[in-house]
């Protein structure tokens, strides 16, 4: 079992669709979760994090935490053809120092 | 622009060269990352320094060396590398990699290597 999951997608939303992401992580003792947003042949770039149990919205974006599921999803709103990228889930743990876990990402498609 | 540099930002060496990469952060962060991304796969963490001092080599071959001279500044020195080290080598920082779980990191825009 990999350590942090997600679907590689394409996941494909019509323009001014709500587009929802997901990532399910196998370590329960994870204490924080990363969305990061990749373009092709960027760099991962940090949308939004997450800590405890519940919803976190910043703008368009919501994250969504359900620790006793493992499972942390990222939903755009109104999304835009600008929105397509690659998605990179990560999860940190205490302990040591800050290591982070990624999941492979999801390729999403906004399209007109 | 995310305070994380790094360079050169494309790199093509042959399998006998010796060549450097460079990241710099301004961000006043005391932890920085070499992370490897290659086609299709996960981030790959290579090394993690905290204050300078390494806390992380993730099994990685002895072919990449890193070097933290001081908080603001990570190399990664590159000799006689193979045909799949070819990928996005990508840096980070984070303000303290004391392992409270919950420290953001914040990533260069990569160097594109290639060997040859």
């Amino acid at each position: 079992q990999k350590e942090v999951e997600q679907n590689s997608g394409p996941l494909s939303v019509p323009e001014g669709a709500i587009a929802s992401l997901n990532c399910t992580y196998s370590d329960r003792g994870s204490q924080s979760f990363f969305w990061y947003r990749q373009y092709s042949g960027k760099s991962p770039e940090l949308i939004m994090f997450i800590y405890s149990n519940g919803d976190k919205e910043d703008g368009r974006f919501t994250a969504q935490l359900n620790k006793a599921s493992q499972y942390v999803s990222l939903l755009i709103r109104d999304s835009q053809p600008s929105d397509s990228a690659t998605y990179l889930c990560a999860v940190g743990r205490a302990g040591g120092y800050n290591k982070l876990i990624f999941g492979a990402g999801t390729r999403l498609a906004v399209h007109p | 622009e995310t305070g994380v540099t790094q360079t050169p930002r494309h790199l093509v060496m042959g399998m006998t060269n010796k060549k450097s990469l460079k990241c710099e952060q301004h961000l006043g962060h005391n932890a920085m990352y070499w992370y490897k991304q290659s086609a299709k796969k996960p981030l790959e963490l290579m090394f993690v320094y905290s204050l300078e001092e390494r806390v992380e080599n993730n099994s990685v071959p002895s072919r990449f060396s890193p070097e933290c001279p001081n908080s603001s500044h990570l190399f990664l020195h590159l000799h006689t590398l193979q045909p799949e080290d070819s990928a996005l080598y990508l840096c980070a920082s984070s303000q303290d990699g004391g392992g409270t779980g919950t420290d953001t990191q914040y990533f260069g825009p990569g160097t594109r290597l290639t060997v040859l």
